[in-house]
């Protein structure tokens, strides 16, 4: 089975700081992707990155930034946490056929506080 | 750019009845998948169910079932026999030539026992 895990369940953080959620797939996987999660709006891409070191905005980038060092492991940073990033962090991971993405396999995501 | 529209925030069902949940994306490409995934209250996304455009044949996984119109840009997916445990968000979700998965805002299921 696809296992895609986040550093965190749950975290609080205070305005102003730096924030690093982690992710980590275990099935070599090449795209990687961050969600944030909101009532009524769904999910939204925040970045993904479809290859080492490679990384491409997505829908809502504004206030975040991302790495990807190694294959397995992509981590999502939020320089400068505000209020408005409270939300739920959803990790993805998935193969592609061609430039189609392949269904994806999620982490159990981060709920993230900002006071 | 594509859209998935999911325009029934909230249905409600009775336990072993059927329930039916749509799903309206527009795209000008021809080669793409769609999705069905299943967010259960506090727990991970899971895949329910995967259908290729190119496939006409509708996809289905044991009670899930899809009901894909290539020409009228619908997917609905249809639960059979509803069970307590299908209690979720679902969400309808495109895979295009972009590279990136459009998901729709969700549907919360509740199943009545």
């Amino acid at each position: 089975d696809v296992k895609v895990t986040q550093s965190s369940r749950y975290l609080v953080k205070r305005t102003g700081e730096k924030v690093f959620l982690e992710c980590v797939q275990d099935m070599d996987h090449e795209n990687m992707f961050w969600y944030r999660q909101d009532p009524g709006l769904g999910l939204r891409l925040i970045y993904f990155s479809y290859d080492v070191k490679m990384k491409e905005k997505g829908d809502i980038p504004e206030g975040y930034s991302v790495s990807r060092e190694k294959k397995e492991r992509f981590s999502l940073i939020l320089e400068s946490a505000s209020t408005n990033q409270t939300s739920m962090y959803l990790c993805a991971s998935s193969l592609s056929t061609g430039r189609l993405i392949y269904e994806q396999y999620f982490g159990p995501g981060t709920r993230l506080t900002v006071t | 750019a594509q859209t998935v529209t999911q325009s029934q925030p909230e249905m409600s069902v009775q336990e072993a009845e059927t329930v039916t949940l749509s799903c309206t994306y527009d795209t000008s490409e021809n080669n793409y998948y769609l999705f069905w995934y299943k967010q259960p209250p506090s727990r991970q996304m899971i895949l329910v169910i995967r259908q290729e455009a190119y496939k006409q044949q509708n996809a289905t996984e044991n009670r899930f079932s899809v009901n894909f119109q290539k020409a009228a840009k619908s997917f609905s997916l249809k639960i059979s026999d509803s069970q307590l445990g299908d209690t979720a968000m679902y969400f309808c979700a495109f895979s295009g030539a972009n590279s990136k998965l459009t998901f729709g805002k969700g549907i919360t299921l509740s199943v009545r026992p």
